[in-house]
């Protein structure tokens, strides 16, 4: 099976942009999470969608938003970009495993500079 | 905010030596994994552990987990210069909805020398 892929790779915008980051899951996974890591704050979870609808989200501000496509396909978007959002953004793509386990994989990441 | 702490935060050794990294957290988990970085791209799934194990291996992984003491340890053996990389903790608790949330720890940078 193809690996879980993130477009685009690398990307820079001004603040007080937006932007669309894009993620394809593994075939067959229904849940795709989106992370963001920061040299300052680490990995931090952002939301989590299963099924199209949202049902999880970490304590990002409302600019962070994000959706999901009868595919499992998934969009990140930030609005009004600040310098501050600047960071490594990954998506992962899970399945239940057994007994209360999810295994989640990740992909290679979009590296975005806010300048 | 993270909850896990790694330590040490940078570790150096020689090709051949064994590394351990140690990590802690602070609420209740349903099973804790490890993931491997290198220079910051995407996260390479190592090991999972389950909170009813107290020990697990996959070639030259071992992992335990004491639950007691919310603290987990990593150790590479016979380490190698291609096991350069940022390797991280992530604990991962059952949400009501059903999902696991991973919770990541700071990390610990591991360099590898020939």
């Amino acid at each position: 099976k193809a690996g879980v892929t993130q477009t685009p790779r690398y990307l820079i915008k001004t603040r007080g942009q937006q932007v669309t980051l894009s993620c394809s899951p593994i075939s067959g996974h229904r849940s795709v999470s989106w992370y963001q890591q920061t040299p300052g704050q680490g990995l931090q979870f952002l939301f989590e969608y299963f099924s199209e609808t949202q049902r999880n989200k970490g304590n990002f501000p409302g600019r962070f938003s994000g959706r999901q496509f009868s595919n499992s396909r998934s969009e990140m978007n930030v609005s009004t970009l600040e310098l501050g959002d600047s960071a490594l953004y990954l998506c992962a793509s899970s399945m239940y495993r057994d007994r209360g386990v999810y295994e989640q994989y990740f992909g290679p990441g979009t590296r975005l500079t806010v300048t | 905010s993270q909850q896990g702490e790694e330590d040490p935060q940078a570790l150096s050794i020689q090709e051949g030596e064994n590394a351990t990294m140690n990590c802690s957290y602070k609420t209740s988990i349903n099973n804790l994994q490890w993931y491997r970085q290198n220079s910051g791209r995407g996260l390479v799934h190592l090991i999972l552990i389950r909170s009813n194990e107290r020990e697990k291996h996959s070639g030259r992984l071992r992992v335990t987990l004491d639950t007691s003491k919310k603290s987990s340890s990593l150790l590479i053996t016979a380490s190698r210069a291609a096991d350069t990389a940022s390797y991280f903790c992530a604990t991962a608790s059952t949400h009501n909805t059903g999902f696991q949330k991973l919770v990541f720890g700071t990390g610990t940078r591991l360099l590898v020398s020939p």
